[in-house]
């Protein structure tokens, strides 16, 4: 089964509009977790990551003003995109890593973000 | 600079061919991974090499890394529709700040015909 839940799985919101997604790790605790952003046919590119009590940590050409990440606990990361805009819509993906170094990361099942 | 090449970036085959898909670095990685993603999905783990040298089997699949850890295949034998898909490597550079962080290849399309 899933050990990464994120939600919504669709989002659709007008423009100037905040969102928020959510990520939880189901049955384990991830102090760190990534969110990424992937356009249509494309790989996956990492915008920050999320550390469990402090501050995200982004990926240079990453608005963090307008990515705002919080990883209030050890099972739920959330990424707000505020003020969204058309340019914003993509497809957001979480993920987690449960173990140690060359252990896998488990992926959320996306979000779709579409700004009208 | 993509720290990850991986190639080719569309292939489109017909069911029964084998193919191959690199990724290929100037940079060690500690571990590399292999993703398979369906559209509307996050990627799905195929396998994680750790090894230099190591080969690993998943039925039709055969993954190698390299000896010097910059590189590895993927490579499919008798493809089949069900194989369709975006395929994606991923390495993780060895401790430190890096811990999870994983860099990607601009990943694979696969679509294998009937």
């Amino acid at each position: 089964g899933a050990v990464v839940s994120q939600h919504p799985s669709r989002v659709i919101c007008k423009s100037g509009t905040s969102v928020k997604i959510e990520c939880r790790s189901l049955d384990f605790q991830a102090t760190t977790m990534f969110w990424y952003r992937q356009f249509p046919k494309k790989s996956l590119m990492l915008m920050a990551t999320s550390n469990e009590g402090s501050k995200a940590t982004y990926e240079q050409g990453v608005e963090k003003d307008k990515f705002l990440i919080n990883h209030a606990s050890l099972t739920l990361s959330t990424l707000t995109v505020t003020s969204a805009h058309p340019e914003d819509s993509s497809f957001y993906i979480c993920s987690a890593k449960w173990g140690g170094q060359g252990s896998p990361l488990h992926f959320g099942n996306g979000t779709r973000l579409t700004v009208t | 600079t993509q720290l990850l090449e991986q190639s080719p970036q569309f292939l489109s085959i017909q069911e029964g061919e084998n193919l191959t898909v690199y990724c290929n670095s100037s940079s060690v990685f500690s571990s590399l991974q292999w993703y398979r993603q369906e559209p509307g999905e996050g990627p799905v783990l195929l396998v994680t090499v750790v090894t230099g040298g190591e080969v690993k089997k998943l039925k039709r699949l055969t993954f190698q890394f390299g000896d010097a850890r910059k590189d590895s295949s993927l490579h499919i034998t008798a493809a089949q529709p069900g194989d369709t898909g975006l395929y994606l490597c991923a390495g993780e550079r060895a401790g430190g700040t890096s811990y999870g962080k994983l860099t990607f290849g601009q990943g694979t399309i696969l679509t294998v015909h009937p």
